[in-house]
C-alpha cells in the first residue's frame, strides 16, 4: 500500500511569489491535514479536510490556504511568499473510519520549500 | 505555557542503553497520544498510538499514558545506532474532528553512540 505522496519534493520560491503543494493521501483515507515544521516551532497544524470540506484550521494567516477533491488528493497554497515561510510542509492523512484506530495519522515525506 | 512540553535534548546514549522520553502537556481535552520518529530530512514516522491511560508495548518500545499527571513516556530498550533521531510525541482531543488536529512537543533529538 502506498504511503502519503507529495509533490513537489523540493522548491525554492521568491519573496511576493506563490506556491502550490500537492498531497495524494494513503488510498481509503478521508482526511487530510497539513502541517508547517520549522526548527524555531517545531511542527504547527495548519488545516484538516475532511470529504472536501475544511474541518479545522490553526492559527496561521490567510496567505495560507488549502481544499480537497473528490478524490480525497489535497493541495495546499502560499500567496505572497514571506522569507519566513520557508519550511518542511508536511501533509498527513488518516481513514477517520470512526473507530479509535481510524484516528492513527501518518506522514508523507513533505515539502522543502525554500523563499530566497 | 505552551499545550506540550518536551525537553529537546539533545540526549546522548551508548548502544543498549534504555532511553527514556517524555512530554507534558496541559490540555485535559486529549485523549490520543502518539510518538513519531522523525530522522533527518524525513516526514515523521508513527511509532506508537495509544488512547486515555495505560501502557502499551510493542517490541523495544513502551509507550506509557498518565492523565492524572498529565505526563506521557516512551521507553526504549536495548537502543541501537539506527534509533538516533528525534522523537516527537504528539496527542489529540476525542472527538468532533479535533481528533484529526495533532499537538506536537517540539521533539528530543537522540543519538545512539556504537
Amino acid at each position: 500500500k502506498a504511503g502519503v505522496t507529495q509533490t513537489p519534493r523540493y522548491l525554492i520560491k521568491t519573496r511576493g511569489q506563490q506556491v502550490t503543494l500537492s498531497c495524494s493521501p494513503i488510498s481509503g483515507h478521508r482526511s487530510v491535514s497539513w502541517y508547517q515544521q520549522t526548527p524555531g516551532q517545531g511542527l504547527q497544524f495548519l488545516f484538516e479536510y475532511f470529504s472536501e470540506t475544511q474541518r479545522n484550521k490553526g492559527n496561521f494567516p490567510g496567505r495560507f490556504s488549502g481544499r480537497q477533491f473528490s478524490n480525497s488528493r489535497s493541495e495546499m497554497n502560499v500567496s505572497t511568499l514571506e522569507l519566513g515561510d520557508s519550511a518542511l510542509y508536511l501533509c498527513a492523512s488518516s481513514s477517520a473510519s470512526g473507530s479509535s484506530s481510524g484516528n492513527t495519522i501518518y506522514f508523507g515525506e513533505g515539502s522543502w520549500l525554500t523563499v530566497v | 505555557q505552551k499545550e506540550v512540553e518536551q525537553d529537546p535534548g539533545p540526549l546522548s546514549v551508548p548502544e543498549g542503553a534504555i532511553v527514556s522520553l517524555n512530554c507534558t502537556y496541559s490540555n485535559s481535552a486529549f485523549q490520543y497520544f502518539m510518538w513519531y520518529r522523525q530522522y533527518s530530512r524525513k516526514g515523521p514516522e508513527l511509532l506508537m498510538y495509544t488512547y486515555s491511560s495505560g501502557n502499551k508495548e510493542d517490541g523495544r518500545f513502551t509507550a506509557q499514558v498518565d492523565k492524572s499527571s498529565k505526563y506521557i513516556s516512551l521507553f526504549i530498550r536495548d537502543s541501537q545506532p539506527s534509533d538516533s533521531a528525534t522523537y516527537l510525541c504528539a496527542m489529540s482531543g476525542r472527538s468532533g474532528g479535533s481528533n484529526y488536529k495533532l499537538t506536537f512537543g517540539k521533539g528530543t533529538l537522540l543519538t545512539v553512540n556504537p
